[in-house]
This record gives C-alpha cells, structure tokens and sequence, in this order.
C-alpha cells in the first residue's frame, strides 16, 4: 500500500515563511504534486515534482527528495488569504492517477 | 467560463434513494475523474475514464455507477443511498492518462447529504 503523511494543522504568521512537510512511502513513484484548497472549495494546483530538487513559482516552492521518500512546500510573504489546506499527492505507475495526503489546514493569523 | 462544472452543488436526499451527478469538462481533455472527499478532507479516487474508456475503478461499492457519454462528460450514478455516501464529491480532469506534468483541474464539488 501507500502511506502519505502531512502534518494536521500549522499556524503562521503573515509576511512569515511557512513550511509544509510531506513524506511518503510508495512503489512506483512517478511524482508528486501539490493543491491548495480553500474552505469549500475545489482543490487548485499548485506545483509538481518530478526529479529532485527545488521548483520555485512565485512566492510557493517545492522540493523533492526521491531517496529519502520527502517533499515539502515553501511559502513566503505569508498572506491571510493563504488560510488553506494543502494537499500533497503522490503520483505511482505509468498513469495519472493520485494518492493524496490528509492535507495540512494552515492558519495564517495578523 | 467553467473549465470543470458539476451539478447539483448540493443534493439532499433520503436513505436509499438514487441519485446523479453532472460533471462537463470545456477543456478539450481527455481524461476524466471522480474523487470522493469526507468529513475529514480525505481526497480519494473512486474512477478515472479516458477517452470514455473505464481505466480506474478503486474499490468502491457496486451502488456506485459511472458514465461517460464522450470525452468531455462523466457522470455517477449511486443506487440505495447510504448515510456513508454523504461527503463532498469532486470530478476532474487531465489532458490524458500518461505521465508528465499532467495536472488535474478539478470541479466545484458535489455536496452530498444523505438523512
């Protein structure tokens, strides 16, 4: 089977720089992707990893490390409409098809 | 416009009743999917077609039905509602079925309630 662990809950502070960890344990590991979803809302992309090391876009970055089986996500210049739960997924086999974590609720507060 | 729609937004219904729900796609993909999300937010798979083919059918209750008329819609269809059936039910889509940076693009969400 396939294990994706995320933190629950994490709280930061606007304009601060926040770091969401994911680690995963799967077999036929074929990337990995990140989503933000608002309260009520449909899950958005965010960024895919692939091969190892940083993709940057804009204030959100993500980094992959294959052997250790860990990504995270970088977000900077902390906004209060960053309030979200983010949702790392895990792509396995020659498909399209994604495993998701339980998701990180961050709470950006003032 | 909506890149991936879905109707109803909220459906409320009795036990053991059955149900549908739209999902239309604008985008021109080729790759559909069904996703099932619960009280705690967990985001599962339950079916993937491309090119109205079948290709992804997790372990999911014979209740729950599928169809895809073409390319650009994918329907469910659920049979004898349970209370477990309520959750938020999300379709999606991607240009296709291989790798690569293939991201899904998903709909506004179904919210289901089952009294």
């Amino acid at each position: 089977g396939q294990n994706i662990d995320q933190p629950t809950e994490m709280t930061a502070t606007e304009g601060a720089i926040v770091q969401i960890n994911c680690t995963y344990q799967t077999s036929g590991f074929n990337g990995l992707f990140w989503y933000q979803q608002h309260a009520g809302e449909a899950p958005t992309f965010l960024s895919y990893n692939v091969l190892d090391g940083l993709e940057e876009k804009g204030r959100f970055s993500s980094f992959l490390s294959r052997s250790k089986g860990y990504s995270y996500l970088l977000l900077k210049e902390l906004q209060m409409k960053d309030s979200a739960s983010y949702l790392c997924a895990v792509r396995t086999g020659g498909g399209n098809k994604l495993t998701f974590g339980t998701g990180t609720q961050l709470k950006v507060e003032l | 416009d909506t890149a991936v729609s879905q109707t109803p937004k909220y459906l409320v219904t009795q036990m053991g009743n059955d149900k549908s729900i739209k999902c239309e796609q604008n985008l021109g993909h080729d790759t559909m999917y069904w996703y099932k999300q619960d009280s705690k937010k967990f985001l599962k798979i339950m079916f993937s077609y491309n090119n109205k083919e079948l290709i992804i059918n997790e372990t999911v209750p014979n209740r729950f039905s599928p169809k895809s008329p073409d390319k650009a819609h994918l329907n469910l269809h659920i049979n004898s509602l349970e209370l477990g059936d309520s959750a938020v039910y999300f379709c999606a889509s991607s240009q296709g079925w291989t790798s690569g940076y293939n991201e899904q693009f998903f709909g506004p969400g179904t919210r289901l309630t089952v009294l």
